[in-house]
């Protein structure tokens, strides 16, 4: 079964700072999520992206839907202390609310 | 409102048990699914329903059966629990069909 790319991996950044991550797929998707897990939790929706080229902004995140439908990117600006936790984006297909295609997550450290 | 509730927290199960993963939901959702989540990877898909009486297999059905008689709950059932199924455990629901999927917190299941 498919998976997505995530990159990077992990990364370590200082309070503050902006951050960067990106997803990419072999296949097109319809629809892009952003989800944030912390630790013993469920993942949380964070942006759902819907169309090519759009870009949404949800308080300091920012996401777009790649003009390929096959990539989508976050970014967090002047990160905090609490947005450690493991980033993750998921594809979806229309019609197929049940289906998505997880990345393999990016695993976010902020220090102080 | 408790969005999706799953039952039980953590378990632990001998090798050949048989189990139930509860997961319902009391926001009227048609959508379901149940994903597994190993070490270091996303999300898989094992099982999903697009309503009452209506359920598909996912990228990773294999030692898994589930059934959805009620709207409101789609259990998850190990018949034979494999050291290979430990794992964490998420069911999830949308509303329809382009809606992105909410989350519960998850069932950790170790099996010895």
């Amino acid at each position: 079964g498919q998976q997505l790319n995530q990159s990077p991996q992990s990364m370590f950044i200082q309070e503050g700072e902006d951050v960067s991550m990106n997803c990419t797929s072999s296949s097109i998707f319809n629809t892009w999520l952003w989800y944030k897990q912390d630790p013993g939790e469920g993942p949380v929706l964070l942006i759902a992206l819907y169309k090519a080229g759009e870009l949404t902004s949800n308080g300091r995140l920012t996401a777009q839907f790649g003009i390929t439908r096959k990539d989508s990117f976050l970014n967090i600006s002047a990160s905090i202390p609490s947005d450690v936790g493991i980033y993750f984006c998921a594809g979806q297909f229309t019609g197929t609310a049940s289906k998505l295609t997880f990345g393999t997550g990016t695993r976010l450290q902020v220090t102080l | 409102n408790a969005g999706v509730t799953q039952t039980p927290k953590f378990q632990v199960l001998k090798t050949g048990q048989s189990m139930t993963l509860q997961c319902a939901q009391d926001m009227n959702h048609e959508y379901m699914s149940w994903y597994r989540q190993d070490p270091g990877m996303g999300l898989r898909l094992i099982h999903y329903s697009v309503g009452a009486g209506i359920t598909d297999q996912g990228e990773v059905p294999n030692g898994y059966n589930v059934s959805r008689s009620t709207t409101e709950d789609f259990p998850l059932r190990l018949l034979s629990a494999a050291p290979s199924q430990t794992s964490v455990y998420f069911c999830a629901s949308s509303s329809y069909s382009n809606q992105p999927q909410h989350f519960g917190d998850g069932t950790r299941l170790s099996i010895l």
